[in-house]
């Protein structure tokens, strides 16, 4: 069965610092990958998603990025943390090759307070 | 944007039937409508989806409109545990979600 693993689960830095989040997929290929990410009391923020190993599509470019160096691994990094940075961020994967019949499984998050 | 609208919040009795609505005017060819819940502190959680035939499984029933414009989620016997914000979304790889219905279920 396919599993997601997300780390860590929750994280305090201080503004300015660099971050980075890993989640990495097993039991499937070629999955589709996404990360959202919420602030408190808000919906469900679309960050980035890729089909395939070095391809990102970027939502809001700001000052994360992402990248996808093996078919199941997708990180999410920044250089410089800003306060509004702070939020829970999800890693997400579907089935890749039929995409569009295929449901989002989530991880358990990332807590995110930046200070 | 989310192709969704959602009502923001919706209340249902316990043991009642809670039948929520979404509007997706703009879906398109073979985009399906897909249902999640979240509940507080967790991850969104996969209900039911569907493209044009209404679906029903252990969890829920999804009726589709005939044009495909609007879907309604049905949870037929509401407990305490389904109190959580409900999300509507259509999409191929781009998933969006919106800003969902706050469900309350009250005893």
């Amino acid at each position: 069965s396919q599993t997601i693993h997300q780390w860590p689960a929750t994280l305090v830095q201080p503004v300015g610092s660099p971050l980075s989040l890993e989640c990495t997929v097993e039991g499937t290929s070629n999955p589709n990958l996404y990360w959202y990410r919420q602030a408190a009391g808000r919906g469900l923020q679309l960050l980035f998603y890729s089909v395939g190993i070095g391809q990102i599509s970027s939502e809001v470019p700001q000052n994360l990025s992402a990248s996808r160096p093996q078919d199941r691994q997708f990180i999410l990094s920044s250089k410089k943390l800003l306060l509004s940075d702070s939020g829970f961020y999800l890693c997400a994967w579907s089935a890749g090759t039929y995409s569009y019949n295929s449901p989002l499984h989530f991880g358990n998050g990332t807590r995110l307070t930046v200070t | 944007d989310a192709k969704t609208t959602q009502p923001p919040s919706m209340d249902c009795a316990e043991g009642r039937a809670a039948n929520l609505p979404c509007n997706h005017s703009t879906i398109s060819g073979n985009e399906y409508v897909y249902w999640y819940r979240q509940i507080h502190s967790q991850g969104p959680q996969y209900i039911i989806h569907g493209l044009k035939n209404n679906e029903t499984n252990e969890m829920a029933s999804l009726i589709i409109t005939e044009d495909r414009k609007s879907s309604t989620l049905i949870l037929p016997h509401a407990t305490l545990r389904d109190t959580a914000v409900y999300y509507c979304i259509v999409g191929y790889n781009d998933m969006r979600f919106g800003a969902g219905t706050r469900l309350t279920v009250k005893p």
